[in-house]
């Protein structure tokens, strides 16, 4: 079975804090995407990559930064953990089409 | 206006119903995904579709590309079956437009 792992399913963080969500795709994808899921507003993209050290920014890229050093794995960055990013994360991989999601990330940031 | 919508946004059903979610997108698109969600889960696509009809068990998903219209659904409804459905369009090569969800909850 073709897996996206995520590293932590549920995570409490301090206001100010560096976080680091990991996603590791074990199926040679060249895409994969971080999301966040929020009531009301759905999934919306915050940054993807097309290849190794690649990246572009999505819909909500605004207090994210990522990694891609190596194909199999994508991290989302929180340089300075705040509550307003309390969410759900979601990673996904994808080749030219088809998509396949991690189990999320529950974070919460007080 | 979102690119995607979503009908019904909630559904109720008694266990051994036909379910029918409806999905209209008002852009040109590459594929369709139908994705489900259990409650405090991750995301399981279901179905991905360019064209014509897709049976996984007791799921169906429809499109129409000329209409730009899709519907899921479940023959013979189970409470296992009570999640969030999500359409979801791909508009490239890789940008998936989302639609809000239909929460599905089933009865025993």
């Amino acid at each position: 079975d073709v897996k996206v792992t995520q590293s932590s399913r549920y995570l409490v963080k301090r206001t100010g804090e560096k976080v680091f969500l990991e996603c590791v795709q074990d199926m040679d994808h060249e895409n994969m995407f971080w999301y966040r899921q929020d009531p009301g507003l759905g999934l919306r993209l915050i940054y993807f990559s097309y290849d190794v050290k690649m990246k572009e920014k999505g819909d909500i890229p605004e207090g994210y930064s990522v990694s891609r050093e190596k194909k199999e794995r994508f991290s989302l960055i929180l340089e300075s953990a705040s509550t307003n990013q309390t969410s759900m994360y979601l990673c996904a991989s994808s080749p030219r089409t088809g998509y396949t999601f991690g189990s999320g990330t529950r974070l919460t940031v007080v | 206006k979102n690119e995607v919508e979503q009908s019904p946004q909630n559904l109720t059903a008694q266990e051994g119903e036909f379910i029918t979610i409806n999905c209209s997108y008002s852009v040109g698109i590459s594929a369709l995904h139908w994705l489900q969600q259990h409650p405090g889960g991750g995301i399981v696509s279901l179905f991905m579709l360019s064209s014509g009809k897709k049976k996984h068990g007791r799921l169906i998903a429809t499109i129409n590309i000329q209409e730009k219209h899709s519907s899921l659904h479940i023959t013979a409804s189970h409470p296992r079956d009570s999640a969030v459905y999500i359409c979801a369009v791909l508009l490239n090569d890789y940008k998936l437009s989302f639609g809000a969800g239909t929460t599905v909850t089933v009865r025993a």
